[in-house]
């Protein structure tokens, strides 16, 4: 069974500081996605990685993909309290997305 | 406008009274799917298609039926709803491409379902 693990499940931090989040799988993937989740919301895609090493940049969202196609991280720069939401990640193998389980981040002005 | 709709969008039932979750998706997409979201759990999926007629087991089958019989609508079916199907329902679809993978997931507003 494949399985991808975020972390950490819950941050709670203040506007303006920075932040990353961490998904990590001893499996291989074609590429890998990340969503937001908002209250009430299905999760909406923010970004493809799909190169080993690939970094992409959303404004002050940072993604990138590991060499080796295991992991990804996601990191924040100067947080505001709009970043508040759900983040998942979510990794390509064939026909199915492997799903990290969120991390729920909550941004206080 | 491309959307998946799912309705209903919140149902309270009881033990065994039989319910549908309906999904449509206008954007001709191949691969529709279904998820439950549970708080510490993350998605997981339930059954999904690759196409009209085609069905296959997710990670939590168990208490679940669908059946795609066109390619715009993926209905949920619980025959016999149990509180442990207490959860959060959402419907997405996507393309496919040529190797087989999933291109990026459009999902629906999500169904809340509560069973007593």
């Amino acid at each position: 069974t494949q399985l991808l693990e975020q972390s950490p499940q819950f941050l709670s931090i203040q506007e303006g500081e920075n932040l990353t989040v961490y998904c990590n799988s001893s499996s291989v993937f074609s590429s890998l996605q990340w969503y937001r989740q908002e209250p009430g919301e299905g999760p909406v895609l923010l970004v493809t990685v799909v190169t080993g090493g690939e970094v992409k940049k959303l404004k002050r969202l940072t993604f990138q993909f590991g060499d080796a196609r295991k992991d990804s991280s996601l990191h924040i720069t100067a947080a505001q309290p709009g970043d508040t939401g759900l983040y998942l990640c979510a990794g390509v193998s064939n026909y199915q997305l492997i799903w990290g389980a969120g991390t729920k981040l909550i941004i206080k002005p | 406008e491309a959307q998946v709709t799912q309705n209903p969008r919140y149902l309270i039932t009881v033990t065994g009274k039989k319910l549908t979750v309906t999904c449509s998706q206008n954007m001709n997409h191949e691969y529709m799917s279904w998820y439950r979201q549970d708080p510490g759990l993350g998605l997981r999926q339930i059954y999904y298609s690759m196409n009209v007629e085609v069905t296959d087991k997710g990670d939590v089958p168990e208490g679940y039926k669908v059946s795609r019989k066109e390619k715009r609508n993926f209905p949920l079916i619980l025959e016999s709803p149990s509180p442990n199907q207490t959860s959060l329902y959402f419907c997405a679809s996507s393309l496919i491409t040529e190797t087989g993978s999933t291109y990026e997931q459009y999902f629906g507003p999500g169904t809340r379902l509560t069973v007593t």
